[in-house]
């Protein structure tokens, strides 16, 4: 059964870059129907979507956040990361890896626990 | 602001059947999919509704989802005390070329 698990620092110091790392188990990241994305989640509030990675590296990015945003793969670990530069306390969030199913679902179906980060001054 | 607008809140009591609404516009809803989770306290999201209508494997059929237009709706029948969690629709937006949530409603059993 696949399974997500975030992995990083979880409190990052204002305008440093947070690094988060996604290892996937049970399963190929390479498989071709998937990108792989990341969402967060600030306390008590909704979700955010902040960006898709294909194993080939090509990459879908929330424009609000297109900016300091990096997320890439690393299909010989089975892993995908986000880094997001320049952070201020407004990001901080429990951030999500997830698969997002481009064949049938086209949705986020399978997702990690989620990890907080906190950011502060 | 978020720009699916749900309302925050809902409720029900056991067995009955409650509905939850996801507004949106043209950019999003009208012309594409939508999408429905629900979340837990402390745990992930996890997927409901797919395509508008679709209910995912394993997901009970007291789950149920429809469009019209520019909103959406997820209807919950046989409401049961486990329901109780914030419900989130989704969507792509063409305008902002981005994947868009609601900004959640709690669904409360009374």
């Amino acid at each position: 059964q696949l399974q997500l698990q975030e992995s990083g620092p979880g409190l990052v110091k204002s305008s440093e870059t947070l690094s988060l790392t996604c290892t996937v188990s049970g399963g190929s990241i390479g498989r071709t129907i998937y990108y792989w994305g990341w969402i967060r989640q600030p306390p008590g509030k909704g979700l955010q979507w902040i960006g898709s990675v294909y194993y080939d590296g090509t990459t879908y990015y929330n424009p609000s956040l297109k900016t300091r945003v990096t997320v890439s793969v690393d299909t010989s670990k089975n892993q995908f990361s986000l880094k997001l530069i320049s952070v201020t306390a407004a990001d901080t969030a429990v951030y999500y890896c997830a698969r997002l199913e481009m064949d049938r679902i086209n949705a986020f179906d399978i997702w990690g626990q989620g990890t907080m980060v906190t950011v502060s001054s | 602001q978020s720009v699916l607008t749900q309302p925050p809140s809902a409720s029900g009591t056991p067995g009955q059947r409650v509905t939850i609404s996801c507004s949106g516009s043209s950019s999003n809803i009208e012309n594409n999919y939508v999408y429905w989770y629900h979340q837990l306290p402390g745990t992930a999201p996890k997927l409901l509704i797919y395509r508008n209508n679709q209910r995912p494997s394993g997901v009970p059929d007291r789950f149920s989802g429809s469009k019209s237009g520019t909103s959406a709706s997820l209807a919950i029948s046989g409401l049961r005390s486990e329901d109780e969690a914030d419900y989130y629709c989704a969507a792509w937006d063409d305008s902002l070329s981005s994947r868009v949530f609601g900004g959640g409603t709690k669904l409360t059993v009374l």
